[in-house]
């Protein structure tokens, strides 16, 4: 089956620093990779995804990349404020007998100190 | 507002006790989800459920049983076989479509103890 690492799972950066944090996946036919970032005693958010079919993807201070031939995927947070302190995940999943389920990475929790 | 509602926050249980979480969605999401979280472990699939009546086991569902009796709730049964039953549990739900790949919507977990 598919596996996901994540790193670091520590991250520690000053208020407007950037952060990155990056995937790694093992199945070559996964084909989409969507990143949640995770706040105390919450569930998981979507923050952003992407697919095979597309490099990069931006939205505002957030920006995906994925490079299909290296199996790897990052998330890029610019100018980081300290509500952007969380737990992220991100994940991989695959089409499969017409359904297909998430595979998670461990986590990375980000400190933004102010 | 449309979400998924998961009770209760916090759950105390005796070992050997079969316990019950429930997952409700006003979504009109098809799929429902259950996962398992532990620190350090990431997220870890137990059970799905695509359609009403119809659920597929995940990579942990040794000692977990669930039900989807109806499209809005997806109750999750922690069994007195499951061997480390403590942890936080999330619930998730998403829509299925011909694009299969659709986000999934968290709530905001149980937190089971078990003594």
């Amino acid at each position: 089956g598919e596996n996901v690492e994540q790193h670091p799972s520590t991250l520690s950066v000053q208020e407007g620093d950037s952060a990155v944090i990056k995937c790694t996946y093992s199945d070559s036919a996964s084909n989409y990779f969507p990143w949640y970032k995770q706040e105390l005693g919450k569930g998981p958010q979507l923050i952003i995804d992407i697919r095979s079919n597309v490099g990069e993807k931006k939205d505002q201070r957030i920006a995906v990349t994925l490079n299909k031939t290296a199996k790897h995927f990052s998330l890029h947070i610019t100018e980081t404020q300290p509500e952007d302190s969380a737990v992220y995940f991100c994940a991989a999943s695959k089409e499969d007998s017409g359904y297909s389920t998430l595979t998670f990475g461990k986590g990375t929790m980000l400190l933004v100190s102010p | 507002d449309g979400g998924i509602t998961q009770s209760p926050k916090y759950l105390f249980r005796k070992e050997g006790q079969n316990v019950t979480l429930s997952c409700e969605q006003n979504l009109n999401h098809d799929a429902m989800y259950w996962y398992r979280q532990d620190p350090g472990q990431g997220l870890r699939l137990i059970y799905y459920s695509q359609i009403v009546n119809d659920f597929q086991k995940g990579d942990i569902a040794e000692g977990y049983s669930v039900s989807r009796e109806k499209k809005e709730s997806f109750p999750l049964t922690v069994t007195s076989a499951q061997k480390n039953p403590t942890a936080f549990y999330l619930c998730a739900s998403s829509m299925t479509s011909a694009d299969y790949n659709s986000p999934l919507h968290f709530g905001n977990g149980t937190r089971l103890t078990v003594t």
